[in-house]
């Protein structure tokens, strides 16, 4: 089957340091996503791709990075860890164009001590 | 900016009970609307979407309605089982379209009591 899997599914790490998230899907969706998940805040939309070399910066894009080389991949880098970064990160993917179904992994749980 | 809001933000039922999860929008040019559920240290599961041309949409004993000039929807589940407990989220596209990601409201954590 179909799938999208994220890795680390979790991860310690001091600030300053540079870290990346990868997500890989099977789908061969365009269009992939990144999110993150905070009490209070919900899910919020950090940087989407609709396909190869294409990026673009969501709502909380500032102190994130990401790359689109393939169709399968949209690693997620943070280039500088912040305590303001610890989070859940999801990564979704959905059918090239509009109005189609979001698809999500199960998620990267993030510590910056 | 779309904003989207959930009401009730907690729901503690018996099992068995009918019940209705409430979501608002506040830009009605919506292309569609998606309900999502997210287990506990899960990610998010796609319950139902529903394009903005259709009034309803119906999996086995969940029905989600859309208002669109209302700026609403609703998440009927019938015959409420203890597996359906869990965060349920609605979530509706940043612009029309939908390809540039969706806006989430902050969910309605639902508890079926056996």
């Amino acid at each position: 089957d179909a799938e999208i899997t994220q890795s680390p599914r979790h991860k310690i790490t001091e600030t300053g340091r540079q870290v990346t998230l990868a997500c890989h899907q099977t789908w061969n969706h365009n269009n992939m996503f990144w999110y993150r998940q905070d009490l209070g805040h919900g899910l919020r939309l950090i940087h989407y791709s609709y396909g190869v070399q294409d990026t673009n910066k969501g709502e909380v894009s500032d102190g994130y990075s990401v790359s689109r080389s393939n169709t399968e991949d949209l690693p997620l880098t943070l280039e500088s860890a912040a305590s303001s970064q610890t989070s859940v990160y999801f990564c979704a993917s959905s059918p090239s164009g509009s109005g189609g179904e979001l698809f999500f992994g199960e998620g990267s749980r993030l510590t910056v001590l | 900016k779309q904003e989207v809001t959930q009401i009730p933000a907690a729901l503690s039922v018996p099992e068995g009970e009918n019940l209705v999860l409430n979501c608002s929008f506040t830009d009605s040019a919506i292309y569609n609307l998606q309900w999502f559920r997210q287990d506990p240290g899960k990610g998010l599961t796609s319950l139902l979407l529903i394009q903005s041309s259709q009034r309803e949409q119906t999996s086995g004993r969940l029905n989600a309605s859309l208002d669109k000039s209302s700026g609403r929807s609703t998440l009927y589940i019938a015959a409420s089982q203890p597996g359906d407990s869990a965060t349920y989220l609605c979530a509706v596209p940043y612009s029309g379209g939908g390809a540039d990601g969706l806006t989430f409201g902050k969910g309605t954590h639902l508890i079926i009591q056996p």
